[in-house]
């Protein structure tokens, strides 16, 4: 059973058409919870990373939330340079230290 | 401003062939991780180092092993290399973990490996 899932798999929108992406996680007793963008033949690069449910953070049209159960990635007038697969990943009390778990990803494509 | 490097970038093996993978960071970070990721599988922890000298398994270690002699470096290596390790093999490096340090993990640009 994946420990972090991620929906939608994939994800079109029109240049302009806001929407969200989510991440939810099965085990409890989160330390955090982390949100990376990964572009086509390149590593994944860091975006927010969230402690405390309700916590928030923006990044020019990107905002993340977190709840008790989950994670939203709500992208705002999405343009087409925002096309990528983001990566949601967490680590929580119960592993053991520097163990960050990923989920398997939401790939979006804005087109103009 | 170089962060995470790794060596080679791609790499062709026979089954059965051994090579090591180098992962280089000038960040003076504590921790580092060796990922692989498959197609529909996303990211999956093989091994991790969380100092100079200390190794640990991940999710999915086998026939692999891992060496940290020196604090920015890392290396993977493949013994007997087999088509199911076919992948692109991320390296990553923080500074640490837990609350209120700077927690978050920097990858390299990966290395596709193909086992023939």
């Amino acid at each position: 059973e994946d420990q972090v899932t991620q929906s939608p798999e994939a994800l079109r929108l029109q240049e302009g058409e806001s929407s969200s992406l989510n991440c939810s996680y099965t085990v409890s007793g989160l330390r955090g919870l982390f949100w990376y963008r990964q572009d086509p033949g390149k590593g994944p690069e860091f975006l927010f990373t969230l402690y405390s449910a309700g916590e928030e953070k923006e990044k020019e049209r990107l905002k993340a939330t977190l709840t008790k159960k989950e994670s939203f990635l709500h992208i705002t007038a999405p343009k087409p340079e925002d096309s990528a697969t983001y990566l949601c990943a967490r680590y929580d009390r119960g592993s053991t230290l520097g163990r960050l778990y990923f989920g398997r990803g939401t790939q979006l494509t804005v087109w103009p | 401003n170089a962060g995470v490097t790794q060596t080679p970038k791609f790499r062709v093996l026979k089954t059965g062939q051994s090579m090591t993978l180098l992962c280089a960071q000038d960040m003076n970070h504590e921790y580092m991780y060796w990922y692989r990721q498959d197609p529909g599988m996303g990211l999956r922890l093989i091994h991790y180092s969380v100092g100079e000298g200390t190794t640990a398994k991940g999710e999915v270690p086998d026939g692999y092993n891992v060496s940290r002699l020196k604090k920015q470096n890392f290396l993977l290596g493949l013994e007997s290399a087999a088509p199911s390790q076919t992948s692109v093999y991320f390296c990553a490096s923080s500074p640490g973990t837990g609350r209120g340090m700077n927690t978050e993990a920097f990858f390299g640009q990966g290395t596709r490996l193909t086992v023939v």
